[in-house]
């Protein structure tokens, strides 16, 4: 198992600008989360993407999108940063199918100044 | 909507003494839990998670959790605690059957003791 890999581990972007981060998941891994934790916090669901196409979002402005790829990797994008984006932004995927377990990335750090 | 509440921020234990990390969960439907675990700088990685049958389940590390329907709790156990234990415990529920879009709780940090 290769496991998800993030890039880039840290950023630091200037309030208004857009930001893309990246996610690498497993082969087969065809469901992938994107979540944002806070510092302090627990992690909070962004959305999830399901073969290519959105398929679920939580409590986040348009301002957030994503795209996911036919090579199982995906990307979050933020336009407009805000200095309240700064977080650990955290991707997860998964084989579909409820017994499958999700295996998470070490995240991105963004902060934006 | 569903919402998870960890109410210790900060656990301390002594290395080999016993470990619950409590979690209370707001769910309308038969809940899917889950407890993650996270190191300074790291990813979650998945503890155990409950998604039917037998209310004590086994995870990795040593760890075990009790779903009590009763009391929606999902409190996470561990009989001796070791030093490599500490770390940043995390619990979730899922929407429905999809685990990608859990709710999580804020967090409880576990210190260990020498």
């Amino acid at each position: 198992e290769t496991g998800v890999t993030q890039s880039p581990t840290h950023l630091i972007k200037t309030r208004g600008q857009q930001v893309t981060l990246r996610c690498s998941s497993q082969s087969g891994h065809n469901t992938v989360s994107w979540y944002q934790q806070a510092l302090g916090q627990g992690p909070q669901f962004i959305f999830q993407y399901y073969r290519e196409e959105e398929n679920g979002r939580g409590n986040f402005p348009p301002r957030f999108s994503g795209l996911q790829f036919p090579n199982y990797s995906s990307e979050l994008n933020v336009n407009a940063l805000e200095l309240d984006d700064s977080a650990l932004y955290l991707c997860a995927s998964s084989y579909p199918g409820q017994n499958y377990g999700y295996t998470f990335g070490s995240g991105t750090r963004l902060t934006v100044v | 909507a569903q919402s998870v509440t960890q109410p210790d921020i900060h656990i301390t234990v002594s290395e080999g003494a016993s470990l619950e990390l409590r979690c209370n969960y707001s769910y309308g439907a038969t809940p899917y839990l889950f407890w993650y675990v996270q190191s300074p700088g790291q990813g979650l990685q998945l503890l155990l998670k409950y998604f039917s049958g037998d209310t004590l389940v086994q995870g990795i590390k040593g760890f075990e959790a009790e779903f009590k329907r009763s009391q929606s709790s999902f409190n996470l156990r561990k009989p001796s605690v070791h030093w490599s234990d500490a770390a940043e415990y995390f619990c979730a529920v899922g929407v429905g059957t999809n685990a990608g879009k859990s709710t999580f709780g804020d967090g409880t940090t576990l210190t260990v003791k020498p």
